[in-house]
C-alpha cells in the first residue's frame, strides 16, 4: 500500500477486557515496530519484527502485552485485560530493507481509552 | 544506555521568526539522528535525518547538523510560517540496537500570525 495503516483508529474498551490492534505495513518492508506514546512517557519502543527472525520485545511493559506478524506483513499487537494505564496512542512504523539511517515510516495510530 | 535531550516547550513564535530547538544525545556506537513532526491532528512524519557526523539533513526550510563533538542535532529554520505549528520529536538509533528509536520527549511550537 501507500503507507503503513492502522486499525481501528479508535477503540474505547472496559477495563479487564482484551483488544487487539491491527497494523499493516508498507508493502515490501521487512521491519516492523511498535511504540506507544502517552502522555505521562512520551514515546515508547513496544516490540520489533524483522522477518523470520525472533521478535525483540524488550520494550513490552508486562505480559499482558504481546504481538505477533503472520507472513512477514500484516501485525497484532493484543492487551488482554486492559488497565487504564494502557491508554494511549499505539504507533506502528515499518522500515524498508537497505534503508540507509533506517528511517521508520509511521502509521496514524490507534487511540485506545480503558474506562 | 541510550537517550535524546530536548528543549522543552511550549516555543511560541510569531509569524517569519528564527526557530532553534535543542537536541542533545548519548549513544553507544554511531547513532542514525531524526527530527519527527506530528501536526495537529497527524500522524508522526520524518522530517529529516542524518546518518553520520557533520551531515547536515534538511526538508522544508529546517535543518539540522550532526555534531559528534558536542553530541547534539538542534534544528533550525529561518523563517516560521503558521503551518509549522505542530509537536517536534527528536530522535535516535543506532544499528547494534535493531534501530529502534529513541525519543526525546517532543516540543510544541505555536507560530502566531
Amino acid at each position: 500500500g501507500a503507507g503503513v495503516s492502522q486499525s481501528p483508529s479508535n477503540k474505547v474498551t472496559e477495563k479487564g477486557k482484551d483488544v487487539e490492534l491491527r497494523c499493516d505495513p508498507i508493502s515490501g518492508h521487512t521491519a516492523l515496530y511498535w511504540y506507544r506514546q502517552s502522555l505521562g512517557q512520551g514515546l515508547e519502543f513496544l516490540i520489533y519484527f524483522q522477518g523470520n527472525s525472533a521478535p525483540d520485545k524488550s520494550g513490552l511493559p508486562s505480559d499482558r502485552f504481546s504481538a505477533e506478524r503472520t507472513g512477514g506483513s500484516v501485525s497484532t499487537l493484543t492487551i488482554q485485560r486492559t488497565q487504564q494505564e494502557d491508554s494511549a496512542v499505539y504507533l506502528c512504523a515499518s522500515r524498508g530493507p537497505g534503508t540507509q539511517g533506517g528511517e521508520q515510516y509511521f502509521g496514524p495510530g490507534t487511540r485506545l481509552t480503558v474506562t | 544506555g541510550n537517550s535524546v535531550t530536548q528543549m522543552e516547550g511550549p516555543v511560541t513564535l510569531s509569524e517569519e521568526a528564527f526557530l532553534t530547538i535543542n537536541c542533545t544525545y548519548t549513544a553507544t556506537g554511531y547513532p542514525s539522528l531524526f527530527w519527527y513532526v506530528q501536526y495537529p491532528g497527524e500522524g508522526l512524519q520524518l522530517l529529516l535525518k542524518a546518518t553520520k557526523a557533520d551531515d547536515k539533513g534538511s526538508n522544508k526550510g529546517f535543518e539540522a547538523t550532526y555534531r559528534k563533538e558536542t553530541t547534539s542535532f538542534h534544528l533550525e529554520k529561518g523563517s516560521v510560517q503558521v503551518s509549522d505549528s505542530a509537536v517536534y520529536f527528536c530522535a535516535l538509533s543506532t544499528a547494534g540496537n535493531n534501530r529502534k528509536l529513541i525519543w526525546g520527549l517532543g516540543t510544541s511550537l505555536a507560530v502566531n500570525p
